[in-house]
């Protein structure tokens, strides 16, 4: 089955830029989602399409794509950005829908 | 704005079957610009996709669950529902259903705010 790698933490101190990755072999064809999930609530969508920013989501969250590697970037994280970050894609066939394991980010 | 809200029981006796509807309003669920998906997340772990139907009944799995999942949809009442048979307490999380939006790609772009669903005895 296929499979999104993120790693579990990541840790920026206030004002800093944080990045978080996301791999997969399927990343190359196929566009990366990223998803923000506070505690308590349902997931938002922060990146579609790689690198396209939803209305109302702030200018410092910022996506890219590289092979089999999609980046989330929060450049000047702020504290209320601690959050799960997740990525999503689907698989080769376009059939089956993916989300990486999550991704805990602190800023402190 | 559309709007979901996912209902069913909270409690499933194990080797019982779960059953959730989820209600969209503020828009059709017979669009066919869209999905309509289950998305789950066991407490304290990450997201996990279920499986996703469109408004013709057409649906896709997760293959780790297929064998157990049924998703089926009611234009009438703009509802689709989920069922997952044989649950075991490793079944027990948040189940968010989603509007599934197919651009260039699919994303789920409008959730549910999640049902807690506990499979115990």
């Amino acid at each position: 089955s296929y499979e999104l790698t993120q790693p579990p933490s990541v840790s920026v101190s206030p004002g800093h830029t944080a990045r978080i990755t996301c791999s997969g072999d399927a990343l190359p064809k196929k566009y990366a989602y990223w998803y923000q999930q506070k505690s308590g609530q349902a997931p938002v969508l922060v990146i579609y399409e790689d690198n396209i920013r939803p209305s109302g989501i702030p200018e410092r969250f910022s996506g890219s794509s590289s092979g089999p590697m999609a980046t989330l970037t929060i450049s000047g994280a702020q504290v209320e950005d601690e959050a799960d970050y997740y990525c999503y894609s689907i698989d080769s066939s376009g059939d089956y829908r993916v989300f990486g394991g999550g991704t805990k980010l602190t800023v402190l | 704005q559309l709007q979901l809200q996912e209902s069913g029981p909270g409690l499933v006796k194990p080797s019982e079957t779960l059953s959730l509807t989820c209600t969209v309003s503020g828009g059709s669920i017979s669009s066919i610009s869209y999905y309509w998906g289950w998305i789950r997340q066991p407490p304290g772990k990450g997201l996990e996709w279920v499986g996703s139907i469109d408004y013709s009944g057409s649906t896709y799995y997760n293959p780790s669950l297929k064998s157990r999942v049924t998703m089926s949809v009611d234009t009438s009442k703009n509802q689709f529902s989920l069922n997952l048979r044989s649950v075991t307490a490793a079944d027990t999380a948040i189940y968010y259903c989603a509007r599934e939006a197919f651009g260039s790609g699919s994303y789920f772009d409008y959730w549910g705010r999640g049902s807690l669903v506990t499979v115990s005895s």
